[in-house]
């Protein structure tokens, strides 16, 4: 079993939709959460960084934690043509040596004119 | 502002060839990594350098060696390229390895061995 769960999609959706992306993780250890975007054949960049339970917004995207259920999600409201790409999850943990990074496998994500 | 820049970005070797990912950082940070990229496996670290003078093995560090030369260039080496390390190769930094610090991407390097 992974210790970061992704669903790989694509998802696909019409513009100005609410898209939900989601991953799951086994490892209670794990502290920090952050979402990724990736634009084809382009380097990740940073979305979204929390480390606490509960939700945080940032624009038109919320990250949402639920540290009971090992779940995160990344919401995005009104959905544009440029958010298509592939979304990671990664999640941290401190493990007295460094900061160790899991990756999900990424979702994609193509919003529709 | 470059961030991280690697080079190069595009690459065909022969097995058995060997070369080397070039990544430097102009943000001033203290640590260096490298990922590489492959469908269905997400990012997986395969070495990392926590400040300048130390590296050690990530996830799949095996067929690979690196080099810290200094605060900002960090390079990958492949001694004799194998059709297994086909793949899109990410150089990547932060400010250091204490807890949620962020980590900035470079914009890929994509290898394929034939």
């Amino acid at each position: 079993q992974k210790e970061v769960e992704q669903d790989p999609g694509p998802l696909s959706v019409p513009e100005g939709a609410i898209v939900s992306l989601n991953c799951t993780y086994s490892n209670s250890a794990f502290q920090y959460f952050m979402w990724y975007r990736q634009y084809s054949r382009k380097g990740p960049e940073l979305l979204m960084y929390t480390y606490s339970s509960g939700n945080k917004e940032d624009g038109r995207f919320t990250a949402q934690v639920d540290k009971s259920s090992k779940y995160i999600s990344l919401f995005i409201r009104d959905s544009q043509p440029s958010d298509s790409a592939t979304y990671l999850c990664a999640i941290a943990s401190w493990t007295g040596g460094g900061n160790k990074l899991t990756f999900g496998t990424g979702t994609q994500l193509k919003v529709e004119l | 502002n470059a961030g991280v820049t690697q080079t190069p970005k595009f690459q065909v070797l022969k097995t058995g060839q060997s070369m080397t990912l070039q990544c430097a950082q102009d943000m001033n940070h203290n640590s260096m990594y490298w990922y590489r990229q492959d469908p269905g496996m997400g990012l997986r670290l395969i070495y990392y350098s926590a400040s300048e003078g130390t590296t050690d093995k990530g996830e799949v560090p095996n067929g690979y060696n690196v080099s810290r030369l200094n605060k900002r260039e960090f390079s990958l080496r492949l001694e004799s390229a194998a059709p297994s390390q086909t793949s899109v190769y990410f150089c990547a930094s932060s400010v250091g390895q204490s807890s949620g610090n962020t980590i900035y991407f470079g914009e890929g390097s994509w290898l394929t061995v034939v």
